[in-house]
């Protein structure tokens, strides 16, 4: 079954780093993007950048540029997003999403979504 | 904010058409594909309409998308209560280099 699987939900302190992780299996995960959407409380999607894992070649939002980095690890078939300094304002649920090969560039597979709460 | 502009809610009651509005601009819709997604409550989206009309394997025929100029549209035809959720519409965007989705559109039965 092809699937992406993220890790679990995380509370986190304003100024705390995090890494939370989107791990692929079921198809050759170096041939196919892998987006991240942010998706705040009660809001809509929002898209954060994308990487292909064959190359690390990776493109970001303007508006989330410098804010996140998104990395992945081929070996562990495991796509990442990462902060070095959380803010309240980063509380949100995060999916990752995988890009079609054969629809353009529509997202057919997705996480289950991981929750991040910045709170004091 | 989204430079994909939707209806924030539509509803319809059962058996009945609903139709929901996306409008873009040249530089997403105008020269891009568009998709649209699914988000049932408390779950995680899922893709509905690709390529501006096509529907993934295994995807309920009641829905159908179009794509005019800058503008697109879903339509349900048939409304069942199983299809409350929130539809986003979404696109390519060659002027922000990045993908962009619409405001999204809360769909009731009524």
């Amino acid at each position: 079954e092809v699937q992406l699987v993220q890790s679990g939900a995380e509370v986190k302190r304003p100024g705390e780093s995090l890494r939370i992780s989107c791990k692929g299996s079921g198809y050759n995960f170096t041939t196919y993007w892998i987006a991240w959407v942010r998706q705040m409380p009660g809001k809509g999607l929002e898209w954060m950048g994308i990487i292909y894992p064959g190359d690390s070649d990776t493109r970001y939002s303007p508006s989330f540029q410098g804010q996140v980095t998104i990395s992945a690890d081929r070996s562990f078939t495991t796509a990442y997003v990462q902060w070095s300094s959380l803010k309240a304002s980063d509380t949100a649920i995060y999916y990752c999403a995988r890009r079609t090969n054969w629809a353009g560039d529509a997202f057919d597979i997705w996480g289950q979504g991981t929750m991040v709460t910045v709170s004091s | 904010q989204s430079v994909l502009t939707q209806p924030p809610s539509a509803s319809g009651t059962p058996g009945q058409r609903v139709t929901i509005s996306c409008s873009g601009g040249s530089s997403n819709i105008g020269s891009n594909t568009v998709n649209w997604y699914q988000q049932l409550p408390g779950t995680a989206p899922k893709l509905l309409i690709y390529s501006n009309n096509q529907r993934p394997s295994g995807g309920p025929d009641r829905f159908s998308g179009s794509k005019s100029g800058t503008s697109a549209s879903l339509a349900i035809s048939g409304l069942q209560s199983e299809d409350e959720a929130d539809y986003y519409c979404a696109a390519w965007d060659d002027s922000l280099n990045g993908y962009v989705f619409g405001t999204g559109t809360k769909v009731t039965a009524l």
